[in-house]
């Protein structure tokens, strides 16, 4: 059974602080990681995607990846009250298999 | 900027009945997905679409589930005999190749009664 583990949180963070989100994955030949931000009663919400060992920014978001230690984190700078949501960290293994394996998502919320 | 779109947003439907949810993936995407998340629960798969064919199901998709691209465009899950427990958000998702980013659509949500 392929799992992506997640803390559920709560993670709260004050306005304009660092808020970090972390990940762990089961199958060592996963090939593609996605990190997707989700509103409560609303649908996923693509924010990142990472395929190799690294950091990959995209403005205030950082997708860091490790595949040796099957981990994937996201770092969110100069946090907003906005970024309040539940981040979900999915993961396909690649080959023709393409589904996403997702966690159970990390609740983020950032205070005023 | 394109997007999936799906029909309805939200199904009611007696225990037994037959459900057909629909989606229109992004035009020029080629593989299609569907996804159900249990409220509380995280998201899960349920089964992809390529090239006119199933290319993966997961166990949940029994043979109560069918898939269906009828058109150039639509893409639709039908339920045969629904049961209590699909009550549940069913999101639809597309992809330009099979492992670049999937993108979701706003999800119907199914309740059973």
């Amino acid at each position: 059974q392929k799992e992506v583990e997640q803390n559920s949180g709560p993670l709260s963070v004050p306005e304009g602080a660092i808020a970090s989100l972390n990940c762990t994955y089961s199958d060592r030949g996963s090939q593609s990681f996605f990190w997707y931000r989700q509103y409560s009663g609303k649908s996923p919400e693509l924010i990142m995607s990472i395929y190799s060992n690294g950091d990959k920014e995209d403005g205030r978001f950082t997708a860091q990846l490790n595949k040796a230690s099957q981990y994937v984190s996201l770092l969110i700078r100069d946090s907003q009250p906005s970024d309040s949501a539940t981040y979900l960290c999915a993961v396909s293994s690649g080959g023709s298999n393409y589904k996403l394996t997702f966690g159970k998502g990390t609740l983020l919320t950032v205070n005023p | 900027e394109p997007e999936v779109t799906q029909t309805p947003s939200h199904q009611v439907t007696q225990m037994g009945q037959e459900v057909i949810l629909r989606c229109v993936p992004i035009s020029n995407h080629l593989y299609f997905y569907w996804y159900r998340q249990i409220l509380g629960q995280k998201v899960e798969f349920l089964v992809s679409f390529y090239n006119n064919e199933i290319s993966e199901k997961s166990e949940i998709f029994d043979d109560q589930f069918s898939v269906e691209r009828p058109d150039g465009s639509n893409f639709t899950l039908k339920i045969r005999s629904t049961k209590l427990e699909d009550s549940a958000m069913y999101f639809c998702a597309s992809s330009a190749g099979g492992n670049q980013p999937q993108h979701f659509g706003d999800g119907t949500r199914l309740s059973i009664l």
